[in-house]
């Protein structure tokens, strides 16, 4: 099936940085969903978009919806140690019948 | 409390047994599925079913089969178990509601081991 291209698959960076991660596809996605995965745990959802060009914000986590609709971003300002999981970008591709294609996941550690 | 909930959250089995997982939602949500996750190969639907009568096949389902024994209960059955079978499950739900029927949301999980 189609896949959602996650770059990049792992980041290392110092509590405090800001942090960028994007999601791209072939194809046109008409929702853009991001979310989280501790160890151990099942992926949480941080942000969800719905339209191209949009941009939303969850505390220090914002979010963009490509004007392509193609692709979409997650920025994390000012990190910290409880960053540290797994990021995936989800969205169901037009005329999927709502299933969800998942990017493969941005792996990110935040040194103290 | 949870939402969703997924049980076993752990087991190990022999090659050959049946295993079923098990998931609950509170959230009343009319859709659920089931993925796998494997190292590298991130989040693959099984099974997904959006009423308790109606049941469809995902990417990777064979070797599973499915029960929607109520709107708020979806369990995963692997009928012989194999050790390529050994992953993470996952339960997911989401609402058929107009706008947010996109937004999954997800169990703990089970850690599944075939020997």
């Amino acid at each position: 099936g189609q896949q959602l291209n996650q770059s990049p698959q792992s980041m290392f960076i110092q509590e405090g940085e800001d942090v960028s991660m994007n999601c791209t596809s072939s194809s046109i996605f008409n929702t853009w969903l991001w979310y989280k995965q501790d160890p151990g745990e099942g992926p949480v959802l941080l942000i969800a978009l719905y339209k191209a060009g949009e941009l939303t914000s969850n505390g220090r986590l914002t979010a963009q919806f490509g004007t392509t609709r193609k692709d979409s971003f997650l920025n994390i300002s000012a990190s910290i140690p409880s960053d540290v999981g797994i990021y995936f970008c989800a969205g169901p591709r037009l005329g999927s019948n709502y299933k969800l294609t998942f990017g493969k996941g941005t792996l990110l550690t935040v040194n103290p | 409390d949870a939402d969703v909930t997924q049980t076993p959250r752990n087991r190990i089995t022999k090659t050959g047994k049946r295993i079923m997982l098990e998931c609950s939602q509170t959230k009343g949500h009319d859709r659920m599925y089931w993925y796998r996750q494997d190292p590298g190969l991130g989040l693959r639907l099984i099974y997904y079913s959006f009423d308790v009568k109606d049941i469809n096949k995902g990417e990777i389902s064979d070797g599973y089969s499915v029960s929607r024994q109520a709107q708020a209960k979806f369990s995963l059955s692997l009928e012989s178990a194999i050790p390529n079978q050994t992953a993470l499950y996952f339960c997911a739900t989401s609402d058929q509601g107009q706008g947010t029927y996109n937004e999954q949301f997800f169990g703990p999980g089970t850690r599944l081991t075939v020997l």
